[in-house]
Formats: structure tokens, sequence, C-alpha cells
């Protein structure tokens, strides 16, 4: 069973336009959730992160938000760039002790 | 620091060999966790160590799978024997501590086909 769910394989977006990934969760223990984006080839790297006791962390052109009563969370791109595209993972954890469980991932394209 | 180095990048095999994978984490990380990528199930976790000591191996699908780390500087993921189904990409990852703020550092990963 998936605890951490990325309903999406994939999304195309124009480039300037909002990339909006989503992901949502089954776990009510997790307690931080991160992003990572991976590029082919290559390992994923951390991108983002938010702790549970917020619903918001931004960072650049990156924004993460967090709705805890719908267990789900929304990686916010904007404006997308050609180097966006990568595939990004949803990962989280409870209290860091156990490694983070990831999510499926979703294959974002962004076209000129 | 160069980073997780992950060997070989690639490797294929025949059904039935055995294939070990290696890792070299970030000097100074104290854990070190080995995931496996696949297109049905995503990364799942199969195993982490903190300080080389195996903490959690839920995630080793079966018994034809060890992970050992002999010293804080190399861990190794060995298959024996390998099926087709091992076919996958294994990535492993380490970071300098777990609480919740910290990060998995990534290697490259390898790339398994197993014939």
């Amino acid at each position: 069973d998936q605890q951490v769910k990325q309903n999406s394989p994939s999304l195309s977006v124009q480039e300037g336009r909002i990339s909006i990934l989503n992901c949502d969760y089954t776990n009510s223990m997790f307690d931080y959730f991160l992003w990572y984006k991976k590029y082919p080839a290559e390992g994923p790297t951390f991108l983002i992160s938010i702790s549970s006791i917020k619903d918001k962390n931004e960072d650049g052109r990156f924004t993460v938000f967090l709705n805890k009563s719908a267990k789900h969370l929304s990686l916010h791109i904007v404006p997308s760039q050609p180097g966006d595209s990568a595939v990004y993972f949803c990962a989280a954890s409870v209290g860091g002790a156990d490694g983070l469980t990831f999510g499926k991932g979703t294959h974002l394209i962004i076209q000129p | 620091d160069a980073g997780v180095i992950q060997s070989p990048r690639h490797e294929v095999t025949e059904m039935g060999q055995e294939v070990t994978l290696r890792c070299k984490p970030i000097s100074g990380h104290d854990y070190l966790f080995w995931y496996r990528q696949t297109m049905m199930r995503g990364l799942e976790l199969l195993i982490y160590f903190n300080n080389n000591v195996p903490i959690d191996d839920s995630g080793m699908p079966e018994d034809r799978f060890s992970a050992k780390m002999p010293n804080a500087s190399f861990s190794t993921l060995k298959i024996q024997p390998s099926e087709p189904r091992d076919s996958a990409v294994y990535f492993c990852a380490s970071s300098l501590n777990w609480d919740s703020n910290e990060k998995l550092f990534f290697g490259s990963g390898t790339q398994l086909s197993v014939l």
C-alpha cells in the first residue's frame, strides 16, 4: 500500500507558466515532507521541504504547500523554466528516524 | 567532496548469477540507505545503516538480497541468485544524521538488468 501517492505520472506545462505538482499521503504520523528532483541518469537531489507545523515554505521559484487536514501537499514552480523538466518525487518521514517514504514521481515537461 | 559514489553504473547479468553493487557514502555521514527504483513501485527503501549497523531491513524483498557495511566508507548490496524481476535502478544515499531537518544525498545509481 502506497503511503505517499503522486497520481499524475506526467505533467506538461508551457514555459513561463506555473507548474503544480500534487502529492497525497495516508499516514497521519508523517511530520516532515520533502520534494526531490531527478534528471535522467542522475540520483535524486533535494529541492525543498516543509515541516508539519507549517503550511507553506518558499524558496525562490519553488513553494510547497501543506494541507494536513486533507493529507495533501503541492509543489508550485513559477515561472517554469526548461531546466525544470525532470522527475519530481514527493517524500515523507515520521520523525526522520526511519528513512523517507517516496511517491512514484511525476515527470514534469516544460514546453517552449 | 565527490558526493556519494556508486559502482558500477550499469550491470547486465544473466539470471542466477550473483550481483554486487557498491557504495561509498559522503565522508562523515552516519546514515547510509539503499533504495530501488522501478516504474511500478517508484523509490523503495530496502535497508538503512546507522554507524555501520543495519537498523531496518524490512524493505529487503527476499533472502536473496543482503547488504553489508564493513566500515564507514563502504557498503555493498548483494543479490544471489539474481532474477529478471530484480532489474531496476539501485540508489545508495547518505545523510549526516537523521532528524527531520536532514536530507538525503543520493548517488547516481546502478542500472541493473538481469536477463
